[in-house]
């Protein structure tokens, strides 16, 4: 049974350009999330999906960052334009119900780093 | 303002001997935590759990106790093997189904042979 699966794994791009995260989640998860982790401020959540519907977009940073789910199997995290301070991992996660008792799957996550 | 804290970046521990792993938390609605455990270049996974209708749950070597009054939770885990060498998260979420998952920095696990 395959995992949450992101791609790439890792990324090194130059300031300016457009970045663009993938990830496909566990199949019949109803929820998808995408994270950030940096030193500084450790693993927050960016966003979240229900059934596709973007419910909570209050941890994205920027209006540079944006995130679409156009179905059930796929969903992308984009920055435009990307800028050094944006080098992190990138973490998609999903779960087959509320968060409260269902615990997230992680992907191996996309090392993303910004020259 | 970091609600869940994991205020020892790391711990060094004997094979063999018990690891606790501590957290604490400000958020007075949080009501359910969680345990994952993270190995390099993966994502992590889930560890254990527990509600706060709960004080303790344990799951194999793995133990997490819950202290509602002084809004800490710490992870036993005994006995400590160096397979379980990782960084590991806490998380809290308060009740509904819409609740974010907030999650601690992280606390680096070593466990010596």
């Amino acid at each position: 049974d395959a995992g949450v699966i992101q791609s790439p794994r890792h990324e090194v791009t130059e300031m300016g350009q457009e970045v663009t995260l993938r990830c496909k989640p566990i199949s019949g998860h109803d929820y998808l999330f995408w994270y950030r982790q940096t030193m500084m401020r450790g693993l927050e959540l960016l966003i979240y999906f229900n059934n596709n519907v973007p419910i909570d977009d209050s941890g994205m940073p920027e209006d540079r960052f944006s995130a679409k789910m156009p179905n059930a199997s796929f969903s992308t995290l984009k920055i435009q334009p990307s800028e050094p301070r944006d080098s992190a991992v990138y973490f998609c996660a999903s779960s087959p119900g509320g968060l409260s008792n269902q615990p997230q799957h992680f992907g191996d996550g996309t090392r993303l780093s910004i020259l | 303002d970091q609600q869940v804290k994991q205020n020892s970046p790391s711990l060094s521990v004997q094979e063999g001997r018990i690891s606790i792993l501590n957290c604490d938390y400000t958020n007075s609605m949080f009501d359910y935590f969680l345990w994952y455990k993270k190995y390099p270049a993966e994502g992590p996974t889930f560890l254990i759990s527990i509600s706060s209708i709960k004080d303790k749950n344990e799951d194999g070597r793995f133990t997490v106790f819950l202290n509602k009054s002084a809004k800490h939770l710490s992870l036993h885990i005994v006995p400590s093997q160096p397979g379980d060498s990782a960084v590991y998260f806490c998380a809290a979420s308060a009740s509904g189904a819409n609740s974010k998952l907030t999650f601690g920095k992280g606390i680096t696990l070593s466990v010596r042979p």
